[in-house]
C-alpha cells in the first residue's frame, strides 16, 4: 500500500533528447508528488513537484505528467544535457502518517554529449 | 545560509563498535529524519522525530538509535546490532506535516573495516 515503483533503473540519453522516468503509487491518500535529483555525493535536492488535482506541471526543462486514475506519474527532461546526468527520485506524501515521504527506487540518468 | 550539515563525511567502523552519525540544521525545523540509501533501492526511513525529546521508529530502525535533545540535533547511532550497516545515510528536516518538502544534508557514507 506504501510502496512507489519507478522504471527504469538506468536511462542513458543523448544530449538534446527527452528523458522519460515513470512512477506508480498505490495509496489513494498520497496528496503530494516531488521529484528529487541527486548528484553523486551529495544529498537530494528537490527539483519539482506537483499535486494530485493537477495533471501538468512544467518548470523549464522539467514537466511531471500526472495520470490520478491510472495512479502514474512522470518526469519528463526536455532537451538534456550532460549536467542533467544525477539519480533521479519520484517520492509521495502520506498526510495521514506523520508527513512521511515514500520514495521510489531512484532512476539513473546519463546524458552523452 | 540555512542548511543541513552532516559529520563525518566519511565513517569507518570495525566489528562491534558503535559509531554515532552527526546531523544539525539551522532550518528552525520541528521535524528530522534519518534515511539510508543502499543502490537501486531508494531512500528507506530508519528514525523521524517531530519535536524535541520524541522520535518514532521508520521501516527499517532495527540496529540503530538515536536522541533528540535539542531541535538543531538529530544524531544518529549505529549499533553493533546492524549487521550490515555499509551504506550512505542522509538526514532530512521539515517543518511539521511539511507536505513532502524534505530538506537533505550531503550524507555520511559508513563503511565496515
Amino acid at each position: 500500500q506504501q510502496q512507489v515503483k519507478q522504471s527504469p533503473q538506468s536511462l542513458i540519453v543523448q544530449k538534446g533528447g527527452i528523458s522519460i522516468i515513470n512512477c506508480a503509487y498505490e495509496n489513494t491518500a498520497f496528496d503530494y508528488f516531488p521529484w528529487y535529483q541527486q548528484f553523486p555525493g551529495k544529498g537530494p535536492a528537490l527539483l519539482i513537484a506537483i499535486r494530485p488535482d493537477v495533471s501538468e506541471k512544467k518548470e523549464g526543462r522539467f514537466t511531471i505528467s500526472f495520470n490520478k486514475s491510472a495512479k502514474q506519474f512522470s518526469l519528463h527532461i526536455m532537451d538534456s544535457q550532460p549536467g542533467d546526468s544525477a539519480t533521479y527520485f519520484c517520492a509521495a506524501h502520506d498526510p495521514t502518517s506523520y508527513g512521511k515521504l515514500t520514495f521510489g527506487q531512484g532512476t539513473i540518468l546519463t546524458v552523452h554529449p | 545560509d540555512g542548511g543541513i550539515t552532516q559529520s563525518p563525511k566519511y565513517l569507518f567502523r570495525k566489528e562491534g563498535q558503535n559509531v554515532t552519525l552527526s546531523c544539525e540544521q539551522n532550518l528552525n525545523h520541528d521535524a528530522m529524519y534519518w534515511y539510508r540509501q543502499d543502490p537501486g533501492q531508494g531512500l528507506r526511513l530508519i528514525y523521524y522525530s517531530q519535536i524535541v525529546n520524541d522520535f518514532q521508529k521508520g521501516d527499517i530502525a532495527e540496529g540503530y538509535s538515536v536522541s533528540r535533545e535539542k531541535k538543531e540535533s538529530f544524531p544518529l547511532t549505529v549499533t553493533s546490532a546492524q549487521k550490515n550497516p555499509t551504506a550512505f545515510y542522509l538526514c532530512a528536516s521539515s517543518i511539521l506535516d511539511g507536505g513532502g518538502l524534505q530538506h537533505f544534508g550531503d550524507g555520511t557514507r559508513l563503511s565496515i573495516l
